[in-house]
């Protein structure tokens, strides 16, 4: 079964470093999205692509953080520098479309972020 | 702006109790509606959707009727198991209402735990 894949599960860094995660989507899947998850909390988008394109992105600390998918598949999520309260799950997901009836997302596993 | 609101968790429940999650949704037009659930150390997978009024989304044993009416979308399950045991999340999907580009709003997710 076609599975979103995230790299890595987990990474613990030093507040002020630069740290990167990497999502491949199900192939075929034009849309793509960075949730981030703090801990209790729901995820809330950082950044929809479609194709290499991005859709939003109005969530996304720009002065820190930035995101690619220079080739519409596989994309990357920077943080450079990182602060304590980055510390959360970053999620990444997939879909076929940008917008339908209803709009069925495929998460990864995520990447478990902590900052200290 | 849209927005979801879930019952306060945890919810502790024993074994071949019923489970009722309560959902309510705020939307400018005209959502589609998710539970999806988040076991220990993995990412989010979908359990139910409905796309319209009065419908009705099932899976696993789990059911939630999308309520216009009261823009509720209540999970219930007649008889939980230990295996129930996770994380639901509430969420919409309203690809058509103002500045929405398909991205999922995620209410603050109701932690289920079943006892033997």
């Amino acid at each position: 079964e076609a599975e979103v894949a995230q790299s890595p599960r987990y990474k613990i860094t030093e507040k002020s470093q630069a740290v990167a995660f990497w999502c491949d989507p199900i192939s075929g899947h034009a849309t793509l999205y960075w949730y981030r998850q703090i801990l209790g909390q729901g995820p809330e988008l950082l950044v929809q692509f479609q194709d290499e394109s991005v859709v939003d992105d109005s969530q996304l600390p720009k002065d820190r953080f930035s995101a690619e998918r220079l080739k519409g598949v596989d994309s990357t999520l920077k943080i450079q520098p990182a602060e304590l309260g980055d510390s959360a799950m970053y999620l990444c997901a997939s879909s076929l479309g940008l917008a339908s009836s209803y709009n069925e997302q495929f998460f990864g596993p995520g990447t478990r972020l902590t900052v200290l | 702006g849209d927005s979801v609101t879930q019952m306060e968790g945890p919810v502790t429940l024993s074994e071949e109790a019923c489970l009722t999650i309560n959902c309510t949704y705020t939307a400018t037009g005209y959502p589609s509606l998710f539970w999806y659930v988040q076991y220990p150390g993995e990412g989010l997978q979908l359990l139910l959707k409905a796309t319209k009024a009065d419908d009705k989304g099932s899976n696993k044993g789990f059911e939630a009727t999308y309520r216009k009416e009261t823009t509720s979308f209540h999970l219930e399950k007649g008889s939980v198991q230990v295996s129930d045991s996770a994380v639901y999340f509430c969420a919409l999907s309203d690809p058509y209402g103002s500045g929405n580009t398909g991205k999922l709003i995620f209410g603050q997710g109701t932690t289920l735990q079943v006892k033997p």
